[in-house]
């Protein structure tokens, strides 16, 4: 399995800033992942991040709203813009290796929990 | 497209007793299935997957799943419920196959209550 850290675990935001949340992988991933969980709510995929290209947002997310970074293989941002309370959720990075054992499973990070004001 | 139904959203068992979480799906081509469980506070754990073989998969923590392909289920069992089990459980569905990206695509959960 992979070991995911997010930065940071939770934070408490003022509207209309933006907070970036950071996703650490412990080897090469060549898929990452965001996804989106509101209270009470199953996972909502926000967008697919490869290195080396632009994001694939899924239908009703922007890359104006939520800005991501794949810089290399094992590290990923993502970035919540101009923050309103409907915004407060937990935000989770998940990784899907390539290689033949267990390349289809998604490991998910512990998550980033965030609460606008 | 592919859907992902859990039917309940809470499940009370005693401990000591088995337990399903009942999960049925919807895609097109051959399945690839997921279970995850959520603690409190904690992100998704990955618990057990059917790809392809045998249609009893084992798991993490004495979880199995049985896939049932004429019923298009996947349900969670587990012979012996633990307090600890108590957590949120999510299914989830991929359509199977190398070409391309299939998206993973989640149930809306289901929540485990295990009384002592």
């Amino acid at each position: 399995s992979a070991v995911i850290s997010q930065k940071p675990s939770r934070d408490i935001c003022q509207r209309g800033t933006s907070l970036t949340i950071q996703c650490q992988v412990d080897s090469q991933v060549t898929m990452m992942f965001w996804y989106r969980q509101q209270p009470g709510q199953s996972l909502t995929l926000i967008a697919t991040a490869n290195q080396g290209s632009e994001a694939t947002y899924e239908s009703g997310f922007v890359i104006d709203k939520f800005p991501i970074s794949r810089p290399n293989l094992t590290f990923s941002t993502l970035t919540v813009s101009n923050m309103s309370p409907e915004d407060s959720s937990i935000y989770l990075c998940s990784v899907q290796y390539h290689r033949d054992r267990g390349r289809e499973t998604q490991y998910f990070g512990p998550g980033t929990r965030l609460l606008v004001l | 497209a592919q859907s992902v139904a859990q039917p309940e959203d809470q499940v009370n068992v005693a401990e000591g007793n088995p337990l399903t979480v009942k999960c049925t799906y919807s895609v097109s081509g051959n399945p690839y299935l997921f279970w995850y469980v959520q603690y409190p506070n904690r992100g998704l754990q990955f618990l057990l997957k059917y790809i392809t073989g045998d249609n009893l998969v084992k798991g993490s923590y004495g979880f199995e799943a049985e896939f049932n392909k004429s019923q298009t289920s996947f349900h969670l069992k587990k012979p012996s419920a633990l307090v600890g089990d108590s957590a949120l459980y999510f299914c989830a569905v991929r359509a199977g196959g190398n070409t391309g990206f299939q998206k993973l695509v989640f149930g809306t959960g289901t929540r485990l209550l295990v009384s002592p």
